[in-house]
């Protein structure tokens, strides 16, 4: 299995809805990472997770909160959203810092977010 | 601070076209370059580079990195339609920081029949 699923694909939120997007995999990959495209532009990273501790956090504000509750799955809880943080929101997954395979990340599809 | 400078932005080709992608860079302490393909969602990985003159190829797509000159060049030959797509420069660093992906904007590749 080679795959970063994320869901949902789509989501649609008003500003003071509470919502997740959620991604797994299955490669064995303990580093998991959390990344925003915005059109046209290439993908800004938020969040690393190495080894389910949050290792980067970019300086992203608190209405989004990263949670890793095991070594296959990251989620991006999202609260009192802003419509400029409609975007891609891209998961991804490599090997860890150090081991063969950590400069490689593999991505999800990603989730198209739309705030209201 | 690190950047990473694609060109062209964009490009427009005919099928069967060979194009070349350019990827510039300035970070400190260069682990490796990487090329992803972005169609519609999920960027795809096509390479890694990490030595000077040293092609990596696959099928019709090819790069080589220039580490004396800083840049790096994504070839592909015969173009077909189903290469359009946005392809992604990203630079990783080695050290403290190893795990930031430092993307250039990409490049729009849009084949014509």
């Amino acid at each position: 299995d080679t795959e970063v699923t994320q869901t949902p694909k789509h989501l649609v939120m008003g500003m003071t809805n509470k919502k997740s997007l959620k991604c797994e995999q299955h490669m064995g990959h303990r580093a998991m990472y959390w990344y925003k495209q915005k059109a046209k532009k290439p993908p800004e990273l938020m969040f690393v997770y190495s080894y389910e501790k949050l290792s980067i956090n970019e300086s992203v504000p608190s209405r989004f909160s990263p949670e890793c509750p095991n070594s296959s799955l990251l989620n991006l809880h999202l609260h009192a959203l802003q419509p400029e943080d409609s975007a891609l929101y891209l998961c991804a997954s490599s090997q860890a810092q150090g081991l063969s395979g950590a400069n490689v990340l593999t991505f999800g599809a990603g989730s198209r977010l739309t705030v209201l | 601070e690190d950047k990473v400078v694609q060109s062209p932005l964009s490009l427009v080709v005919h099928e069967g076209d060979t194009v070349t992608l350019n990827c510039s860079y300035e970070v400190t302490n260069f682990r490796s370059l990487l090329w992803y393909k972005q169609e519609k969602k999920a960027p795809t990985f096509l390479f890694m580079l990490t030595s000077s003159g040293i092609e990596k190829k696959s099928g019709r797509l090819s790069s080589i990195l220039d580490k004396k000159e800083l840049f790096s060049i994504l070839n592909i030959t015969a173009t077909q339609t189903g290469d359009s797509a946005v392809y992604l420069c990203a630079v990783r660093k080695s050290g403290a920081g190893s795990y930031q992906l430092t993307f250039g904007k990409g490049t729009k590749l849009s084949v014509i029949p």
